[in-house]
């Protein structure tokens, strides 16, 4: 079975750019989370979804970032406009219910790089 | 404070040591408890789950003690293999996750 696909996987970007990164989730998955990882601040989460809907959105940093769902099987995380300090990688993941203690299955992630 | 806060590591053993990882949390409404294997450059991937009773898998065990906010995770019979990054994850309600900055470990032959 196909694990969670993220894509692209690297991003090289000007600053000022618009960033999107997709997501799908692995089938039948409920929830979806949206992390970013630096070596400074680790992992950290940005946002998550269970069935489609926005449900904690308090770690996306700032309004340059959003967030979409639109179906059971896509997601994207727009930087609109992009600064270097965005530079991370970016990790989707999903897990099967909203319990909270169902594993979570990540992508292999998104390099950014904005410069 | 940070939430979630391990050991700094890195933590170098010859194959065949055992070794333990620490981690403790800071919110006490805390409900699940994990840990994550990152390996370099990689996604982290679920290495346990950690029950109030313990538990053990293979040669890993996890401990959790509420009263103390305190998680451990030891390694019996180090392999090479295990080297990677290990991250003590907490769920601190609903489906709020918080990883520890990792502690990493390599195994040397």
């Amino acid at each position: 079975d196909a694990g969670v696909i993220q894509s692209p996987r690297h991003e090289v970007t000007e600053m000022g750019q618009e960033v999107t990164l997709r997501c799908k989730p692995i089938s039948g998955h409920n929830s979806l989370f949206w992390y970013r990882q630096t070596m400074m601040r680790g992992l950290e989460l940005l946002i998550y979804f269970n069935n489609n809907v926005p449900i904690d959105d308090s770690g996306m940093p700032e309004d340059r970032f959003s967030a979409k769902m639109p179906n059971a099987s896509f997601s994207t995380l727009k930087i609109q406009p992009s600064e270097p300090r965005d530079s991370a990688v970016y990790f989707c993941a999903s897990s099967l219910s909203a319990s909270g203690i169902d594993e979570q299955f990540f992508g292999p992630g998104t390099r950014l790089t904005v410069l | 404070r940070k939430e979630v806060e391990q050991d700094p590591g890195p933590f170098n053993v010859p194959e065949g040591a055992t070794v333990a990882f620490n981690c403790t949390y800071s919110n006490s409404a805390s409900q699940s408890f994990f840990w994550y294997r990152q390996d370099c450059r990689k996604e982290p991937k679920l290495l346990m789950s950690v029950y109030s009773s313990g538990n053990e898998d293979g040669r890993f065990t996890a401990q959790l003690n509420r009263a103390s906010q305190y998680i451990s995770l030891l390694i019996r019979d180090s392999k090479l293999s295990d080297s990677a990054t290990y991250l003590c994850v907490v769920n601190k309600g609903g489906q709020n996750f918080v990883f520890g900055p990792g502690t990493r470990l390599s195994v040397l032959p």
